[in-house]
Order: structure tokens, then sequence, then C-alpha cells
């Protein structure tokens, strides 16, 4: 299956700041891409799904650039409860995920 | 409340034994996965079933094996052929098509 490559970080940035990172994909035929937050030692939730151009739901916006097939997740006035590591998901036509390493953010006081 | 079930939460595995993860979902989702997460790392799928009684190997199968007999429940057995089982197994369930999965809360795997 295709890859998916994710920066693994860690991203460090203080409260307040925004923060941006990106996960690249190889499938130029997917239609859907997730993000997901994993708590250290705990199972990945969702949070958000992407099938068209992007996606907002508060602080966190979801871009999806298929001239250079890349996913960006943008995390704006970041809370220190936003430190996670975040996994970047690629789906494919027989609802298989594909999944980056993650990217590690911490937010700093 | 809907969800997904993973037991026990934590396993410890003796040389040459078999050991089996239960996983049950009450969300009526078709499709059932099964990933296993070495620490830093990302997900990497070991089995997944899109309807009851079929299922297909993932990009890691061997050492492991499944079943789908009921469309709540994706067991799966770590074998005494898998040399290296220490890790954390999730299970993961969705309606299939463009549908995000949803994970249960994971087993940790030990060999004592």
């Amino acid at each position: 299956r295709k890859e998916v490559e994710q920066d693994p970080g860690p991203f460090n940035v203080p409260e307040g700041a925004t923060v941006a990172f990106n996960c690249t994909y190889s499938n130029s035929a997917s239609q859907s891409f997730f993000w997901y937050r994993q708590d250290c030692r705990k199972e990945p939730k969702l949070l958000m799904s992407v099938y068209s151009s992007g996606n907002e739901d508060g602080r966190f916006t979801a871009q999806l650039n298929r001239a250079s097939q890349y996913i960006s997740l943008l995390i704006r006035d970041s809370k220190l409860s936003d430190s996670a590591t975040y996994l970047c998901g690629q789906g494919d036509a027989g609802n298989m995920l594909t999944f980056g390493g993650g990217t590690r953010l911490m937010v700093k006081p | 409340d809907g969800g997904i079930t993973q037991s026990p939460k934590y396993l410890f595995r003796k040389e040459g034994q078999n050991v089996t993860l239960s996983c049950e979902q009450n969300l009526n989702h078709d499709a059932m996965y099964w990933y296993r997460q070495d620490p830093g790392q990302g997900l990497r799928l070991i089995y997944y079933s899109q309807i009851v009684n079929d299922f297909q190997k993932g990009d890691i199968a061997e050492g492991y094996s499944v079943s789908r007999e009921k469309k709540e429940s994706f067991p799966l057995t770590v074998t005494s052929a898998q040399k290296n089982p220490t890790a954390f197994y999730l299970c993961a369930s969705s309606t299939g098509g463009d549908q995000p999965q949803h994970f249960g809360d994971g087993t940790r795997l030990s060999i004592l």
C-alpha cells in the first residue's frame, strides 16, 4: 500500500502560538483523509475528517493540497492540552487507512 | 453507550504460548481492523474484515490469526510464531466506504 509520511517532531511551541504540520501522501486517488490525536499510551481519537479541500473545527483547520499531495493541520491559539501526537490517515477505495508515523506536539507554558 | 471494547488491557505471554485479544463493538459497523503500534511508531495493519465470515491479511499478518464469526466480534490471536509480540494492539471499526475508523482503548502485550 501507498505511503504516508509525517515529520515526527517534536514541535515545541509556547502556549497561544499557531502551529502547523504537514502530512505527505503518495496515493493520488485517495478521496478521504483523517487527522487523529493520540495521547501517550492511549488510543487514537478522531480529530477531523477531510473529504474535499479542507475542514475547520474551532481552533483546528485541515487543508488538502492535491497538487502537491499533502494535507496540513493548523492549530491556532495552542493550549497545554493540545500536547499529543497527531496521526494522519489516508483512505483508499477499499476502506483501508494508511497511517503516517505521527507528529509529536509539545505546548509549553 | 456505543463503542469498541478491547480486553484485557494488559496481557503477558509466556514463551511458546498463544494468546487471544478480544475486540467487541456495538456500533453495528461492518468493517473491523487490528493494528500493532510499537513505541514511537505509527500504526501497522495486521488483519482486517469488511464483512462477517471474511477477513484479509494486512501488512504484518505473519504470526497472527483472526476470526469474524459475528459482526460484533473480531478476536486476534498472537501465536507462538510471532517472535516479537511486545506492542500496543489496537482494534478499530468503521461503517465502511470513506468513513473514519474508530478505535478501542487497546491492549498492551508483553513477554514474560
